[in-house]
């Protein structure tokens, strides 16, 4: 069964204080790894899209890694406005030609002034 | 404007009762997603839909249904066969061919 968790669950930042989001993964045939914020009653929000391993984004204060078994968002400097809701979700086959997401709980990220 | 639009916000049934929960994009998306979202869990796929005319079961159907009449439109319908609807519910939608899904703002859904 295709697994995503993240961790830690929930974390606490000091502003200017950088840190880094972690999602593992278990699936039979990655087809890609995104990272959603989201913010309390909203939708989520499209951060990056990684698909190989060894792959990088970044945007603005926010850098996204990728491994063969895991993804981290690393957070540089956060500000207050970085807190959100992070969510992983991994791209793989459904059956056919079809895919679908799987995502992970989540990780309530709280940047203190 | 372009983007997704759900609507209501909110909405508040009570048991036994069927609603229907609105999502429309004007992105000229090709398919279309129905998620439900509940505190502590990851969010699960309902049904989607990649063409018109066309939708598929995703990991928890049971007790909605949904239709695809046109390319812009995928309403969800919360019937009250569903033991447990109370929950953030979230349209998404992409181009066909294309990996990334985009989201719309919600409904909340309460059964009273």
């Amino acid at each position: 069964e295709d697994q995503v968790t993240q961790s830690p669950e929930a974390l606490r930042l000091q502003e200017g204080e950088s840190s880094s989001l972690n999602c593992s993964y278990t699936v039979s045939g990655l087809r890609g790894l995104f990272w959603y914020r989201q913010d309390p009653g909203k939708g989520p929000e499209f951060l990056f899209t990684l698909y190989s391993a060894g792959e990088e984004k970044e945007k603005e204060r926010l850098k996204a890694t990728l491994t063969k078994k895991e993804s981290f968002l690393h957070i540089t400097a956060p500000k207050p406005e970085d807190s959100a809701t992070y969510l992983c979700a991994v791209r793989v086959i459904s059956g056919g030609s079809n895919y679908k997401l799987t995502f992970g709980k989540g990780t309530l990220l709280t940047v203190n002034p | 404007d372009g983007g997704i639009t759900q609507s209501p916000k909110y909405l508040f049934r009570k048991e036994g009762q069927n609603v229907t929960l609105s999502c429309e994009q004007n992105l000229n998306h090709d398919a279309m997603y129905w998620y439900r979202q509940d505190p502590g869990q990851g969010l699960r796929l309902i049904y989607y839909s990649q063409i018109v005319n066309d939708f598929q079961k995703g990991d928890i159907a049971e007790g909605y249904s949904v239709s695809r009449e046109k390319k812009e439109s995928f309403p969800l319908t919360v019937t009250s066969a569903q033991k447990n609807p109370t929950a953030f519910y979230l349209c998404a939608s992409k181009w066909a061919g294309a990996d990334t899904q985009y989201f719309g703002p919600g409904t909340r859904l309460t059964v009273l």
